[in-house]
């Protein structure tokens, strides 16, 4: 069964801080990653998006990491702002035209 | 342009009405999706529209009916709705359908229904 699964399933930091978010598949065939900033009642938004031949990829504060072998990826934050205070969704696609979104880890950054 | 609009932004109805959700976005984009979300869970796909036919549509119940009129243009008609169908219901587009490509999604429609 194709599954996203996302962790912590909430996470707190203090302003300034890094963090990280772990997100593990189990779909297959693979065909990309994507990490999206969901903020409260808002749409998603894209931060990055990865095919299985791509290690790392950053967006300004933001680096997503994908190891295709152990079918892992991660979201680590730089140096968090108040404003990054979201729910961050990891999506994989696979060979169809559905994206299976993971459960998403609510971030809180506190001043 | 790197915008998809959404309206209304919120929405209450009642059982016996009947509205529609629209959702435009002027980038050139060929394929446009509905998903509907509740509080604290991820989007939940219901109908994909590529190069304005309908190419997915999840077994959605058929109090939901979509419609592309045009490649810009995207609706959702709703009838008879329950009230476990209050959600907040995203539209989204991308230049293709999604293999390899950004979904751009709206800000979504806050559905009540009472």
């Amino acid at each position: 069964k194709n599954q996203v699964e996302q962790s912590p399933q909430s996470l707190i930091i203090l302003e300034g801080k890094n963090c990280t978010l772990q997100c593990n598949y189990t779909v297959s065939p693979f065909s990309n990653l994507r990490w999206y900033k969901q903020d409260t009642g808002r749409g998603p938004v894209s931060l990055t998006i990865m095919t299985f031949s791509e290690n790392t990829k950053s967006n300004g504060r933001y680096t997503a990491t994908l190891d295709a072998d152990t079918k892992q990826s991660s979201l680590h934050i730089t140096a968090s702002q108040l404003s990054d205070s979201a729910s961050y969704i990891c999506v994989v696609s696979g060979d169809t035209d559905k994206l299976i979104f993971g459960t998403g880890t609510r971030l809180q950054v506190f001043p | 342009d790197t915008e998809v609009t959404q309206t209304p932004k919120h929405l209450v109805m009642g059982m016996t009405n009947k509205k529609s959700l629209k959702c435009e976005q002027h980038m050139g984009h060929r394929a446009m999706y509905w998903y509907k979300q509740k509080a604290k869970k991820p989007p939940e796909l219901m109908f994909v529209y590529s190069y304005e036919k309908l190419s997915i549509n999840e077994s959605v119940p058929s109090r939901f009916s979509p419609e592309c009129p045009n490649s810009s243009l995207l609706n959702l008609h709703l009838h008879a709705l329950q009230p476990e169908d209050s959600a907040l219901y995203l539209c989204a587009s991308s230049q293709e359908p999604p293999l390899g490509y950004t979904q751009y999604f709206g800000p979504g429609t806050r559905l009540t229904v009472l």
